[in-house]
Formats: C-alpha cells, structure tokens, sequence
C-alpha cells in the first residue's frame, strides 16, 4: 500500500498570504495524485487531478505540480473561504490512498 | 443538475449488517466508475471500494474484504453497498462518489455508526 505523507500537519496562515502544502509518497505515484479540500461538515471537493489539471470551478489561485514522489499544492493568495483541511490522495494502484491532511488555519 | 444521494446509514450493533444506496441523477450514471469512501470521525477519507461501468472490475478495501460487497444498477441510477459483520471501526460517514481513480464528485454522505 502506497503511504502518503502530507506537512505540515497544521498551516497558519494570515489572509492574502501564499501557503505551500506538500505530499510526499512512499513509492512513486507517477502523475496519478489528486488533491481535495475539505470544510466542516461537507464531503471533500476535488482540486487537482492528474499533473496538475485544475477541476471544474476552481480558481486560478490554486496550482498543483508534482511528479513521482513529490508533489505540492500552493495557494497563491489566501482568501476567507480556501481555510480548510486539505487532502492529498493516490491513485496509481489499488488500494488508492489518501494522506492524513493538511489544515489551513487562519493565522 | 448532478446529484449523488445516500441512504441506508444508522446505528447498527457489531456483527450486523446494513445496506446503503446512492441515487445518481443530472448525469449519465451508465458511464462512470463509481466509489465508496468513508471517513471516520476526525480521520482522513479512505476508499473502500471501486466499480466499474460493467460490473466487471470490483476491488475492496482489506479492511472490508469478504464482509462488503458493492453493486450498482445502470437502470435504477443506482449504486449499493452490502455491509455485514459490522464492527465498531466501520463507524463512519459513507460516501457514494463518481470515479475515475480519483473522485470528481461526491454525495452528501450516510452516517453509519457501529455500537452495542
């Protein structure tokens, strides 16, 4: 099973301000990594999938790179709404994996 | 508008069984692989099981293999999840999802909670 490790654990982060998550995968994933956002309460929203193909609706704020072992989530500009959990997840072989999240917090 | 709506969560004792089922409307259920993901409370998501368009690809979690089964009928809309011998680690917010190795839209969620 292909163990996907995200850090920080926590992100404080004052609003306008640019936050880097990363997620680093035990084997590689090659481009097969997606990454989801989360708020209290809701089912995860896909962000990413692929290299770096932005969903359907999110803002250009948000980019995604990576390849292989290393990939990273950045958020060019915090806004009120992008405080949230963040989840990296694999998918690459089965059983496809998720990370353990990274939370934004506002700082 | 694309919908994805679960049912069938509750409170269940340990070795019981449960049956969700997820309506599928605003889009062409026949063709897309679909999911279950759970998330138990304050834990990342987990992926529990996988269907494809046919029914001809299934894959399980280890956690649920021989105690899950996943079914999906193309023309109901629908897809299922038989759970039995329930433990209290299966406690968790069941969701259906559309799916393509990742999950590119995903249902409100089920409740399930497992205890005596």
């Amino acid at each position: 099973e292909i163990v996907l490790t995200q850090s920080p654990g926590t992100l404080s982060v004052s609003p306008g301000k640019r936050a880097t998550l990363s997620c680093r995968a035990s084997q590689s994933v090659g481009a097969s990594l997606a990454w989801y956002q989360q708020k209290p309460g809701q089912a995860p929203r896909l962000l990413f999938y692929g290299e770096s193909t932005r969903a359907t609706g999110i803002p250009a704020r948000f980019s995604g790179s990576g390849s292989g072992t290393e990939f990273t989530l950045t958020i060019s500009s915090l806004q009120s709404e992008d405080f949230a959990l963040y989840y990296c997840q694999q998918y690459d072989s089965w059983p496809w994996t998720f990370g353990q999240g990274t939370k934004v917090e506002i700082k | 508008q694309e919908q994805l709506v679960e049912s069938g969560g509750g409170l269940v004792k340990p070795g019981g069984s449960l049956r969700l089922s997820c309506a599928a409307s605003g889009f062409r259920f026949s063709d897309f692989f679909m999911s279950w993901i759970r998330q138990a409370p304050g834990k990342g998501p987990e992926w529990v099981s996988y269907i494809s368009i046919g029914s001809t690809s299934i894959y399980y979690a280890d956690s649920v293999k021989g105690r899950f089964t996943i079914s999906r009928d193309n023309a109901k809309n629908s897809l299922y999840l038989q759970m039995s011998s329930l433990r209290a680690e299966d406690t968790a917010v069941y969701y259906c999802a559309r799916s393509m190795g990742f999950a590119d839209f995903w249902g409100q969620g089920t409740r399930v909670t497992v205890s005596s």
